[in-house]
């Protein structure tokens, strides 16, 4: 039962302009969005997240919105440049008991930033 | 330099042999996880561990074992009861925040341990 899906495997943009990576989730007491992008051959690292609190946030060329009523959340890049090639994760976390400290992630999405 | 460390960063086994892979951190962080990653799949959380001398299965925990006797090592052994171990295995840590014991959200990773089995 996949909780966190990223349904569009792929992506590919010209520098310069947006792009937007969309991730959908089943499970309601997610209360937390992280996103984390990977270079091959590496261990992902942390970009933005969000609270449920919030439906938007940003950082310099990272934007996260959140839209809790369609359990939908995306990453916008402005602009995007070739070094933001890699795969993007979308992961959650429900709040309170034994969910705490368990990020759920989704298949990922690769991103390629073309010049 | 504050960071993870796994070793090794690649590994071949054959099958029916066990394999420990091992995961060391220097960041003071309080919680240590194992992930997997399959092309397609994303991550998914095998053991994860929020103090010392204690740790909890995740979501695919059958076919491997942990242990946590340092607060800095949580080292992962991939068992021969593991029935598909080839894979991409990822180690990471993070804080733990509040009373509650939840974590800050940010997970730090390691460079990760490719294992085939051959």
């Amino acid at each position: 039962d996949q909780q966190v899906k990223q349904n569009s495997p792929s992506l590919s943009v010209q520098e310069g302009r947006i792009s937007i990576l969309n991730c959908d989730y089943t499970n309601s007491m997610f209360d937390y969005f992280l996103w984390y992008k990977k270079y091959p051959a590496e261990g992902p690292t942390f970009l933005i997240s969000i609270s449920s609190i919030k439906d938007k946030n940003e950082d310099g060329r990272f934007t996260v919105f959140l839209n809790k009523s369609a359990k939908h959340l995306s990453l916008h890049i402005v602009p995007s440049q070739p070094g933001d090639s890699a795969v993007y994760f979308c992961a959650a976390s429900a709040a309170g008991g034994t969910s705490y400290g368990k990020l759920t992630f989704g298949q990922g999405t690769i991103l390629t930033v073309h010049p | 330099d504050g960071g993870i460390t796994q070793s090794p960063k690649y590994l071949f086994r054959k099958e029916g042999q066990n394999v420990t892979l091992s995961c060391e951190q220097n960041l003071n962080h309080d919680a240590m996880y194992w992930y997997r990653q399959d092309p397609g799949q994303g991550l998914r959380l095998i053991y994860y561990s929020q103090i010392v001398n204690d740790f909890q299965k995740g979501d695919i925990a059958e076919g491997y074992s942990v242990s946590r006797e340092k607060k800095e090592s949580f080292p992962l052994t991939v068992t021969s009861a593991q029935k598909n171990p080839t894979a991409f295995y990822l180690c990471a840590s993070s804080i733990i925040t509040g009373t509650s014991g939840r974590m800050s959200g940010e997970l730090f990773f390691g460079e990760g341990s490719r294992l085939t089995v051959l």
